[in-house]
């Protein structure tokens, strides 16, 4: 059973730049969630994906928006980058339904904006 | 507004003692209450989680206590080690299955021999 990977690990971008980052989730987990983590702060909720549509949304601009494709991988892209969008983005996975509340997290993708 | 408050910010624990982290809420719409634990370069993983119908759970060493009426709930490592060092993170949700969670700013727990 793979985890959830995301990719690239790292990245460099200049303010006012796009980047897209993507994500693989764990097997069989068929809801996403995309997470914005702060140097030395907790992560903080961007979005929800479930069933290809976004299902919740925390308090992001919309130039953060996210794809989910069908075999339930998904995609963040941030537009008109900004020096604090500087973070670590954590993309973690789930099972949708009663009683199923672990989300399993990925590496992250460290971004750089310079 | 942040809504989960963690205290304290860093922590420096003996081994073998008992480490012990803090957190306060204010939603009273929480359902769901984890902890989660991160190593450097790593993402956070589920540690234990408590849900607001019992006082507390223990998992081995690992021992969450839930204070509904302080709207408070706490980590307690036992007998910690030195592997037990890195950063900890408490979180709540509306609903258990519901995976939107807010999370505390962490604390850096550091084990010495």
């Amino acid at each position: 059973e793979t985890g959830v990977t995301q990719s690239p690990t790292h990245l460099i971008k200049t303010r006012g730049q796009q980047v897209t980052l993507r994500c693989s989730s764990q097997s069989g987990h068929n809801t996403v969630s995309w997470y914005q983590q702060a140097l030395g702060q907790g992560p903080q909720f961007i979005f929800q994906y479930y069933r290809e549509e976004e299902n919740g949304r925390g308090n992001f601009p919309p130039r953060f928006s996210g794809l989910q494709f069908p075999n339930y991988s998904s995609e963040l892209n941030v537009n008109a980058l900004e020096l604090d969008d500087s973070a670590l983005y954590l993309c973690a996975s789930s099972l949708a339904g009663p009683n199923t509340g672990e989300l399993f997290f990925g590496e992250g993708s460290r971004l750089t904006v310079l | 507004q942040q809504q989960v408050k963690q205290s304290p910010q860093s922590l420096i624990v003996q081994k073998g003692g008992i480490s012990i982290i803090n957190c306060a809420y204010e939603n009273t719409a929480f359902d769901y209450f984890p902890w989660y634990q991160q190593f450097p370069g790593k993402g956070p993983a589920l540690l234990i989680a408590i849900r607001p119908d019992v006082s507390e759970k223990k998992e081995g060493r690992f021992t969450i206590s839930f204070n509904k009426s302080a709207k408070q709930f706490s980590l307690h490592i036992m007998d910690s080690q030195p592997g037990d060092s890195a950063t900890y993170f408490c979180a709540a949700s509306r609903a258990f299955g519901n995976e939107k969670l807010t999370f505390g700013t962490g604390t850096r727990l550091t084990i010495i021999p």
